[in-house]
C-alpha cells in the first residue's frame, strides 16, 4: 500500500533558525513527489515537484530534495510568514489515474 | 488568470441530507480531482475525472458520486450525510500528467 509519513508533526522555530522537514514514502512506483503549503482554512498551495532521486528544487528560503525513500524540505532563515502546514504527497504509477497520496503534514510555526 | 474556484465556501447540513459541491478548473485544464481533508490530517483522494470520464476512485462509499461537464467543471455529490462527512472538500485541476492545483475548498459541517 502506498504510504507517506511526515515528521515532525509540529515544529516551532525562532525567526532565522534554519531546519528541515522530513517526508518518508513507500510507493510501488513513483511518478512524482510534491510539496504543498497550506494556510489554515485554505486549499494547499503548490511549491515543488520532484521526479527522481538526487533532484533538488529551490524557491526563496525553501529547498526540496529527493532520495529513493524520502524527501526533505529545508527552510533557511525562516520568517514568521513561513508559518503554515507543509504537506508532502506522492503520485504512484497507476494505470489511468493520477491520484495523490498525502502525508499528515508538518505544522510549522516561526516566532518573531 | 483565475485559479480553481469552488462553491459554496461553507455549508451546514444535518444527518441524512444530501449535498452538492461545485468546482471550476483553471482554464485549459481538463482533469478535476476531489479530495476530503479531515481536520489535522492530509487530504484523501475521492475521485478523478478527465474528459468527462471517471479515471480513478478512492476508498469512499457509494454515497459519494461525481460528474464532469462538457466545460470541464465538476460536481461532487454526497448522499445520506453522516457526522463523519464533516471535512474540507478540495478540488484540484490539472492538465493530464501535470501538477494538480487546488481550490480554496468547501467547508462542510454535518450536524
Amino acid at each position: 500500500e502506498d504510504q507517506v509519513t511526515q515528521s515532525p508533526e509540529a515544529l516551532r522555530l525562532q525567526e532565522g533558525e534554519s531546519s528541515s522537514l522530513n517526508c518518508s514514502y513507500t510507493v510501488s512506483g513513483l511518478r512524482g513527489l510534491f510539496w504543498y503549503r497550506q494556510d489554515p482554512g485554505k486549499g494547499p498551495e503548490f511549491l515543488f515537484t520532484l521526479y527522481s532521486a538526487g533532484e533538488e528544487k529551490e524557491k526563496e528560503r525553501l529547498k526540496a530534495t529527493l532520495t529513493k525513500k524520502e524527501s526533505f524540505l529545508h527552510i533557511t532563515a525562516p520568517k514568521p510568514e513561513d508559518s503554515a502546514t507543509y504537506l508532502c504527497a506522492v503520485r504512484p504509477i497507476i494505470q489511468g489515474a493520477q491520484k495523490l497520496v498525502f502525508g499528515q503534514g508538518t505544522r510549522l510555526t516561526i516566532n518573531p | 488568470d483565475a485559479g480553481v474556484t469552488q462553491s459554496p465556501t461553507h455549508l451546514i447540513k444535518t444527518r441524512g441530507q444530501h449535498v452538492t459541491l461545485r468546482c471550476s478548473p483553471i482554464s485549459g485544464h481538463k482533469s478535476v480531482s476531489w479530495y476530503q481533508q479531515v481536520l489535522g490530517q492530509g487530504p484523501q483522494f475521492i475521485f478523478q475525472y478527465y474528459e468527462k470520464e471517471e479515471r480513478g476512485r478512492g476508498n469512499f462509499p457509494d454515497r459519494f458520486s461525481a460528474r464532469q461537464f462538457p466545460n470541464y467543471s465538476s460536481e461532487l455529490n454526497v448522499n445520506a450525510l453522516l457526522l463523519g462527512d464533516s471535512a474540507l472538500y478540495l478540488c484540484a485541476s490539472s492538465s493530464w500528467g501535470e501538477t494538480q492545483y487546488f481550490g480554496p475548498g468547501t467547508r462542510l459541517l454535518v450536524l
